[in-house]
């Protein structure tokens, strides 16, 4: 009943270091976004993706960048981790029709 | 800018009794989800409202959506302490972003 799944669930990296999270769902899904959680502020979208190759900016990608080279695959990356990246990331999906959209697990990073 | 306000962000409730969650935006949208998330764990859908007068219910959940005022009610009756929880809405905005509200963290008191 797999539906959407994430690389890690805890992770633990230092400043600097290149970060990445996968995120891969198997529902055929043409939309996957990526969001982070931080307590008193909700969730907020760093990027989405409606296709293969396509990228659109949510409202924080300032530090991130992503990758949807495959259909069912999107990952974010920090390209140099910094401590206020530390965070919940939780990857979704959802299909074109946008019904029910599925969350993975998530991702607790802690960047030191 | 769509902006998504829930209210309350806490509430704390007996055992028995019925209330309800309010989510407002400020956009046009017809399409609104309901989210539960437990401590530590992901956020699980509820419910999809699609249209204006969408009703829609799960044992003791009811989410309706009035597009016109642009607000969605989460109603809870007979609250039991398995729903507590941090509730979500969310709504998409008109470049397909779904844009969140900031949660209701709800204790229901056995």
């Amino acid at each position: 009943d797999v539906k959407v799944t994430q690389s890690s669930r805890y992770l633990v990296k230092r400043t600097g270091e290149k970060v990445f999270l996968e995120c891969v769902q198997d529902m055929d899904h043409e939309n996957m976004f990526w969001y982070r959680q931080d307590p008193g502020l909700g969730l907020r979208l760093i990027y989405f993706s409606y296709d293969v190759k396509m990228k659109e900016k949510g409202d924080i990608p300032e530090g991130y960048s992503v990758s949807r080279e495959k259909k069912e695959r999107f990952s974010l990356i920090l390209e140099s981790a910094s401590t206020n990246q530390t965070s919940m990331y939780l990857c979704a999906s959802i299909g074109s029709r946008y019904n029910e959209q599925f969350f993975g697990p998530g991702t607790r990073l802690t960047v030191l | 800018e769509l902006k998504v306000e829930q209210n309350p962000l806490f509430l704390s409730m007996q055992e028995g009794k019925n209330y309800t969650i309010y989510c407002n935006y400020s956009t046009t949208s017809d399409r609104l989800y309901w989210y539960r998330q437990d401590p530590g764990k992901s956020l699980e859908s509820l419910f999809v409202l699609l249209s204006n007068g969408a009703v829609k219910q799960e044992g003791r959940l009811m989410a309706s959506l009035d597009t016109k005022a642009r607000l969605s009610t989460l109603h809870i009756t007979a609250a039991v302490h398995d729903l507590s929880a941090t509730y979500f809405c969310a709504v998409v905005n008109r470049d397909d972003k779904i844009i969140f509200g900031k949660g209701t963290r709800l204790h229901i008191l056995p």
